[in-house]
């Protein structure tokens, strides 16, 4: 089956941990998105991917990095800059990232701050 | 600004209650709407996408439709298990980024 795979389900940071979360798509998409999930808050985006070994920031990219090695990977690394990490985190691709196209999401990551 | 508002924030119904969910938006240059749907820690799952004013999408008990200004998500008929959060989302052309609305959480009671 196609589609968008995240882990871990839930991850625990401690004060001043890097953390990094994995996303794999099977879908053949070029396109690759990381999203930021807050109670009462539309979803943010993160970072985004059209190519690989290329990523744009985007909104709320502080505290963040990313790396597009593969085009089926696209992990987040939440570092310890990012003051208020505890959040659901969604990664999302479409097929080629033109304007338009729908994104499909992976199940999310809950990071939690121990 | 691009901006996206959604109502009512929560909406609870009786199995078989139709109604409609609302999503109003101000962007430059929609090139899509996006529904999705999302159940209590999950990743949004795609419903519809509109492109432009008059278009209408249906898929069981829902239909999505489009003006200039805003898009109705009808449900008719609903059933407990259509209960979740409905996220709206629109893309403009200068930005190409998708702008969330905050969802509708709708509850269907049996």
């Amino acid at each position: 089956d196609g589609g968008i795979t995240q882990s871990p389900k839930y991850l625990f940071r401690k004060e001043g941990q890097n953390v990094t979360l994995s996303c794999e798509q099977n879908l053949n998409h070029d396109a690759m998105y990381w999203y930021r999930q807050d109670p009462g808050q539309g979803l943010r985006l993160i970072y985004y991917s059209q190519i690989v070994n290329d990523f744009q920031k985007g909104d709320i990219a502080e505290g963040y990095s990313v790396s597009r090695e593969k085009k089926e990977s696209f992990p987040l690394t939440v570092t310890s800059a990012q003051k208020n990490p505890t959040a659901f985190y969604l990664c999302a691709s479409s097929s080629s990232g033109r304007v338009g196209e729908t994104q499909y999401f992976g199940p999310g990551t809950r990071l939690l701050v121990l | 600004e691009d901006q996206v508002t959604q109502s009512p924030e929560a909406l609870r119904l009786q199995e078989g209650e139709s109604s409609s969910l609302n999503c109003s938006y101000t962007v430059s240059g929609l090139r899509g709407l996006f529904w999705y749907r999302q159940d209590p820690g999950k990743g949004p799952e795609f419903l519809f996408t509109l492109y432009s004013a008059g278009e209408e999408k249906e898929k069981e008990r829902l239909k999505a439709t489009l003006t200039k200004k805003e898009s109705f998500l009808h449900i008719t008929a609903p059933k407990p298990e259509d209960s979740a959060t409905y996220l709206c989302a629109v893309q403009a052309s200068n930005t190409g980024k998708l702008i969330f609305g905050q969802g509708t959480t709708l509850q269907v009671k049996p």
